[in-house]
């Protein structure tokens, strides 16, 4: 199975700040990579898909990059609603597996 | 209004088994596949099974014939039946419904809250 490596596991960041997650696979996945948020007590939420889409409600804050093997997720001016964890997974091959999270965390 | 709703989570012995569903409203349920996605307390997410709109299936590695998904058209549900039911199955289990937007092609998903499974003696 493809593994996914997010870092770092922890992101301490003021509001306003810029946000950068990396997720590397053990194998190329193509574009088929998506991200997560799931704040506290909450069901995780779609945030991108195919590395680069937002899916609908997501705000243009949020943007993704990368192919292949590493990926990357900006956030561009942290709101305090964005404190949260941040998964991804890959959609490339089965079984679909996700990496172990980004928390970030208010500085 | 969109709801994805889980059920049939509790506390079970060792050994047992359980059934989940995962009832969808407010949207083409048909159109859409099926995940079960879980997560043990305080740990991360871990892909479980699917089953497509036209009912393929696919499973994760740990679930070795243990888990099997199922889906009926006609109650817009889904079923997760697991058998041989371990400790280290005890988890939040979410469900989630993929599918397409049709006015923006976007792709969506839609998640329920969850329901929990305990697997103790």
């Amino acid at each position: 199975e493809i593994v996914l490596t997010q870092s770092p596991a922890t992101l301490s960041l003021s509001p306003g700040e810029r946000a950068t997650l990396s997720c590397r696979a053990s194998q190329s996945v193509g574009q088929f990579l998506v991200w997560y948020q799931q704040r506290p007590g909450q069901a995780p939420r779609l945030l991108m898909y195919d590395a680069s889409k937002r899916t609908t409600g997501i705000p243009a804050r949020f943007s993704g990059s990368g192919s292949g093997t590493d990926f990357t997720l900006t956030i561009s001016g942290l709101e305090s609603e964005d404190f949260a964890v941040y998964y991804c997974q890959q959609r490339s091959s089965w079984p679909l597996t996700f990496g172990g999270g980004t928390k970030v965390e208010i500085k | 209004q969109v709801q994805v709703v889980e059920s049939g989570g509790g506390v079970v012995q060792p050994g047992r088994s359980l059934r989940l569903s995962c009832t969808g409203s407010g949207f083409t349920f048909n159109n859409f596949g099926i995940h079960w996605v879980r997560q043990a307390p305080g740990k991360g997410l871990e892909w479980v099974a699917v089953i497509s709109y036209d009912r393929v299936e696919h499973y994760g590695d740990f679930v070795k014939g243990r888990v099997s998904i199922s889906r009926d058209t006609s109650e817009n549900t889904a079923y997760l039946q697991m058998d041989s039911l371990k400790s280290e199955d005890t988890a939040m289990y979410y469900c989630l419904a993929e599918g397409e937007d049709r006015p923006t092609g976007r792709r969506v998903e839609y998640w329920g809250q969850g329901t929990l499974v305990a697997v103790s003696s």
